[in-house]
């Protein structure tokens, strides 16, 4: 089946340090985006990635940063400049950037201790 | 200020009851409206999307939605409500129809009492 892969589900980190989330699409999806979400907040906007090797800020890009190597893949990473990562980060994709229809994955809870 | 507004944070409903969830948003011309749903701990599915033509449209699930430009809304319906619809509904747009990001609005739980 295709669909979008998050992993892993949960995840801990101590404060001060790196840690990467796993998004990884077998749609043949050009366009990739990363969401985080906050409760009552709703959805906003970190990264986005139109081909490979392409990627550009969202609105709260500031403490993270991605990569897209490969057309399949699009990891993100949660520096330790982030103020405040705890949150759920949704990773989705669409056919292409013009193709709003995005498919989300099921989500990667990060909890900062 | 550009923005998507979802004014009720919580709203139960009887099952069977019908529900309708509200949705504005302000940008100067008409953006591509779409409607999510998302269980816990779950990612966003898409339950319907407007981006031109019939201002009635209808989703997976048995929802629909109504774009009014005049209201600038965009709200979804339900005519009977399963127990299984309990989840946290998300209006978003896509203000410059060019597809570079979706903007939420906060969100509506949904809960359905017995």
């Amino acid at each position: 089946d295709g669909g979008i892969t998050q992993s892993p589900k949960y995840l801990f980190r101590k404060e001060g340090q790196n840690v990467t989330l796993s998004c990884e699409q077998n749609l043949n999806h050009d366009a990739m985006y990363w969401y985080r979400q906050d409760p009552g907040q709703g959805l906003r906007l970190i990264y986005y990635s139109q081909i490979v090797n392409d990627f550009q800020k969202g609105d709260i890009a500031e403490g993270y940063s991605v990569s897209r190597e490969k057309k399949e893949s699009f990891p993100l990473t949660v520096t330790s400049a982030q103020k405040n990562p705890t949150a759920f980060y949704l990773c989705a994709s669409s056919r292409e950037l013009a193709d709003n229809e995005q498919f989300f994955g099921p989500g990667t809870r990060l909890t900062v201790l | 200020a550009q923005s998507v507004t979802q004014p009720d944070i919580h709203i139960t409903v009887s099952e069977g009851a019908s529900l309708e969830l509200r949705c504005n948003y302000s940008y100067g011309a008409t953006p591509y409206l779409f409607w999510y749903v998302q269980s816990p701990g779950q990612g966003l599915q898409l339950l319907l999307k407007y981006f031109s033509g019939d201002t009635l449209v209808q989703g997976i699930k048995g929802f629909e939605a109504e774009f009014k430009r005049s209201q600038s809304s965009f709200n979804l319906r339900k005519p009977s409500v399963h127990w299984s619809d309990a989840a946290e509904y998300f209006c978003a747009v896509d203000p410059n129809q060019a597809g570079t990001a979706l903007i939420f609005g906060k969100g509506t739980t949904l809960s359905v009492s017995s």
